[in-house]
């Protein structure tokens, strides 16, 4: 199976920050990956795949970017209502596995 | 716009099947597309159990595939999660899922509320 490893897994920041999350595979996953948002109480949605391509919808303040095994999630401009747990997901192989979360607080 | 509901009890017995439905509306599931079950035990993170095409084309975890069965019936436009020989690790929120392709190997793009189901006698 492919390892995704998350870091940080919790962070807090204020409204306004930037926000940087990553997310390293055991190996090669080419551009395989997505990010989810996951806020208290609800399902998860997904803001990008294919590591930079943002889901239609979803705010420009969110972007992705990375290959290979590195990949970076971005919020450029914290906002209260992004305070959730973002989780990566590789899709290269099966099967399909998650990284552990990153919880954003404010 | 797609929407996936989940139903099925919400406290199982240990060693019991567990069974879920995820009925959809919005689409249809003969269409295309892979449906399938995510889950994600209380304040843990997410597990992907597996997935099926309406010709019942079917993934699975390698380690939930002993104990999981993933079914559809397309003129209902819905598909069914059994869970055999449930324990109290399998506690969770389970989610039906979307596969945003026709490809198996790809992300999810519309999820079901979820439903939490305790394993408890």
């Amino acid at each position: 199976d492919i390892q995704m490893t998350q870091s940080p897994p919790a962070l807090s920041a204020s409204v306004g920050d930037r926000v940087t999350i990553f997310c390293q595979a055991n190996q090669d996953i080419r551009k395989l990956l997505a990010w989810y948002q996951q806020k208290p109480g609800q399902a998860p949605r997904v803001l990008v795949y294919d590591a930079s391509t943002l889901q239609p919808g979803v705010p420009s303040r969110f972007s992705g970017s990375g290959s290979g095994r590195d990949f970076t999630f971005v919020i450029t401009t914290l906002q209260p209502e992004d305070v959730a747990t973002y989780y990566c997901q590789q899709y290269d192989h099966l099967p399909l596995t998650f990284g552990g979360g990153t919880r954003v607080e404010i | 716009q797609v929407q996936l509901q989940e139903s099925g009890p919400g406290l199982v017995k240990p060693s019991e099947t567990l069974s879920l439905t995820c009925n959809v509306s919005g689409y249809s599931i003969g269409s295309g597309h892979y449906w399938g079950w995510v889950r994600q035990p209380p304040g843990q993170g997410l597990e992907w159990i597996g997935f099926i095409f309406h010709t019942g084309v079917v993934f699975y975890s390698p380690s939930l595939k002993s104990q999981v069965t993933i079914s559809v019936d397309a003129s209902k436009n819905q598909f069914s999660l059994k869970f055999t020989s449930m324990t109290a690790a399998d506690t969770a929120m389970y989610y039906c899922v979307r596969v945003a392709s026709i490809h198996a190997l790809t992300y999810f793009d519309f999820w079901g509320h979820g439903t939490l189901v305790a394993v408890s006698s």
